[in-house]
């Protein structure tokens, strides 16, 4: 168990619905990031924030929207589903930069599917 | 743009072999360099990793070496057991400012044999 939760496990959906995903990272860690893993495109990322701001992004639709909340938790918004979304959904935390926390400790994942 | 390349995609070793999984990053900045183990419906989890600053590091049967001239990097596995058996991702991120995104190569699906 790495300490970071992510809810729900899986969650399924008609195509053009929009849902949300929650991480909450390990206790004290600031960072907070966000990978789609499809099984023909490997582990791609997405967002990332550091206590409260986005600090970085990825390839990210403008279908999806993120946010941190003030107490660190994570929402990852995917609007206007479309069959190619369905994929398993991971986020990752890790410590304070200031302090040189490099690793990324992923959560269990949601698992998306469209239908 | 950034990108990762890893090789093989697949790669099948008796057990007591040694394994060896190969990546290439184009950004000549990035400074950390993770390599994550994922079995079959798991999580991604860290298993070695190596700054820019360092060119080799082992952790008792995994090594990794790192050619920041080459922009190179490679994950060695040696006395490979069948629980070695998964699937290995490198990576390749500048960290830094409190930004540390992470480029993931296409994955290495190991699998050892008894």
């Amino acid at each position: 168990d790495s300490g970071v939760t992510q809810t729900p496990k899986h969650l399924i959906t008609a195509t053009g619905q929009r849902v949300t995903l929650r991480c909450s990272p390990r206790s004290g860690d600031l960072s907070v990031y966000w990978y789609q893993q499809s099984l023909d495109q490997g582990l791609q990322f997405l967002i990332q924030y550091y206590n409260g701001e986005e600090r970085a992004k990825g390839n990210i639709l403008e279908r999806f929207s993120a946010q941190q909340f003030p107490d660190l938790h994570s929402e990852l918004n995917l609007s206007s589903l479309e069959l190619g979304d369905s994929a398993l959904y991971f986020c990752a935390s890790s410590g304070s930069l200031a302090l040189g926390s490099h690793e990324q400790f992923f959560g269990p994942g949601t698992r998306l599917t469209v239908l | 743009g950034e990108n990762v390349e890893q090789h093989p995609s697949t790669l099948s070793v008796q057990e007591g072999d040694s394994a060896v999984i190969k990546c290439t990053y184009s950004d000549s900045a990035s400074n950390y360099f993770p390599w994550y183990k994922q079995e079959l419906g798991k999580r991604p989890q860290l298993i070695i990793d190596i700054r820019s600053n360092v060119g080799e590091k082992k952790d008792q049967r995994i090594a990794v070496t790192l050619n920041k001239t080459a922009k190179h990097f490679s994950l060695h596995i040696t006395e490979t057991q069948p629980e070695d058996s998964a699937v290995y991702f490198c990576a390749a991120s500048l960290f830094g400012g409190g930004y540390n995104k992470l480029i993931f190569g296409a994955g290495t699906r190991l699998a050892v044999h008894p």
